[in-house]
């Protein structure tokens, strides 16, 4: 059973253009969402999290939307650049000691 | 800076020899340290958790005597394929929590490409 849902499965947008991905999920003792950025050949490096008690994190140009009784968030990406173009995994935590990871979204970013 | 080291990035063996991963928390302890395998295109699958000083947790599925983990020290596990088949070819990662709070992130390593011949 997929403990978080991720879609689009794959996004292209034109440069500025404004991604959006969005995760779902059931467990509602889950208690630490983080984002995770991931480029061909490398381990995925954190990009943003939110923790439940926020509706919103914004850090540079990657914000994440958090809604909590619809026990979904996602990640917005502002004036998205070629550079951004990779693999977007969400996952969800519980207590800090397992992670359930969604499928990835493969974005690319049009010059 | 990296806060997980794993090596080797890339390792190429013939069928039926073992292979061993290093995966490494550089500057801070880590307790426990997590094994995740990823198919092209694909999301990772957690395949154990590795504990320092005691067995490691498989997921189910996991073939506990091909994937061997030891975890000997408080900041290096080792994974280690045995008898590698060719379906064994993918991306392992490991990856390990910097603190033990609840919303501590993990942090991953750069991952080991292995190709079985």
């Amino acid at each position: 059973q997929q403990q978080v849902k991720q879609s689009p499965q794959s996004l292209i947008v034109q440069k500025g253009g404004i991604p959006i991905i969005n995760c779902a999920y059931e467990n509602t003792a889950f208690d630490y969402f983080p984002w995770y950025q991931q480029f061909p050949g490398k381990g995925p490096a954190l990009l943003i999290a939110i923790r439940p008690d926020v509706s919103e994190k914004k850090e540079g140009r990657f914000t994440i939307s958090f809604n909590k009784s619809a026990k979904q968030f996602s990640l917005h990406i502002m004036d998205s650049q070629p550079g951004d173009s990779a693999t977007y995994f969400c996952a969800a935590s519980l207590t800090g000691n397992q992670f359930y990871f969604g499928t990835g979204t493969s974005l690319t970013v049009i010059p | 800076g990296a806060v997980v080291s794993q090596h080797p990035s890339r390792v190429i063996c013939k069928s039926g020899t073992s292979v061993k991963i290093e995966c490494r928390s550089l500057d801070f302890q880590a307790t426990t340290m997590f094994w995740y395998r990823q198919f092209p295109k694909q999301s990772l699958m957690l395949m154990a958790t590795s504990n320092e000083g005691s067995k490691a947790t498989y997921e189910q599925g996991v073939e506990k005597d091909k994937f061997l983990i030891n975890h000997a020290s408080l900041t290096l596990s080792t994974l280690t394929v045995t008898s590698a088949h060719p379906e064994d070819s993918s991306f392992y990662i490991c990856s390990a929590n910097l603190g033990q709070s609840y919303n501590s992130p993990l942090h991953f390593g750069n991952g080991t490409r292995l190709t079985v011949t």
